[in-house]
């Protein structure tokens, strides 16, 4: 077990819908990190928060957002889903002080499937 | 960006033998080079890392290597067991206020009994 959690573990929706991914990083952490992992794309950096504020951003969809609460959890919201959104989406939380990277432990990911 | 490039995609050894996998990476600036483990519909699991400063970092039956000059790192396990079977990602990350990883696209290792 990582210390990292996330809601809900599954997800089936249909297209043109809207959800909300939740993470809890590791305590302590401020650093909150959204992947995607799907089979043609292999696992694929989408943002990242740290204490509340937006550090960086990868490939994310402007259809897709997200923010960090002052509790430190994160939400990610996918809007006007399509198809090919279905995937295992990924938090990582990291300690973030400074400069140096840190590791970031995974939680148990959320797999959407969209039909 | 930074781009990362893993070899083999698929690897099977025999119980007991040697398995490695290599990566390359486009960023000479980046510094931080995680390997994670991930078995199926699992969380990618931290195994061992290694900085720009180290050339090598070993954890038991598992170690690391870096050569900063060719821009590539590799993992390497050793008395490989069965329950060592799963896909293995390599990544790498820069300092600064954004430290994202890039993956490598995964290398499915099998070990035979």
């Amino acid at each position: 077990d990582s210390g990292v959690t996330q809601t809900p573990k599954h997800l089936i929706t249909a297209t043109g819908q809207r959800v909300t991914l939740r993470c809890s990083p590791r305590s302590g952490d401020l650093s909150v990190y959204w992947y995607q992992q799907s089979l043609d794309q292999g696992l694929q950096f989408l943002i990242q928060y740290y204490n509340g504020e937006e550090r960086a951003k990868g490939n994310i969809l402007e259809r897709f957002s997200a923010q960090q609460f002052p509790d430190l959890h994160s939400e990610l919201n996918l809007s006007s889903l399509e198809l090919g959104d279905s995937a295992l989406y990924f938090c990582a939380s990291s300690q973030g002080r400074g400069t140096a990277p840190y590791e970031q432990y995974f939680g148990p990911g959320t797999r959407l499937t969209v039909t | 960006g930074e781009n990362v490039e893993q070899h083999p995609s698929t690897l099977s050894v025999q119980e007991g033998d040697s398995a490695v996998i290599k990566c390359t990476y486009s960023d000479s600036a980046s510094n931080y080079f995680p390997w994670y483990k991930q078995e199926l519909g699992k969380r990618p699991q931290l195994i061992i890392d290694i900085r720009s400063n180290v050339g090598e970092k070993k954890d038991q039956r598992i170690a690391v290597t870096l050569n900063k000059t060719a821009k590539h790192f590799s993992l390497h396990i050793t008395e490989t067991q069965p329950e060592d079977s799963a896909v293995y990602f390599c990544a790498a990350s820069l300092s600064g206020s954004a430290r994202q990883l890039t993956f490598g696209s995964g290398t499915q290792l099998t070990v035979l009994p």
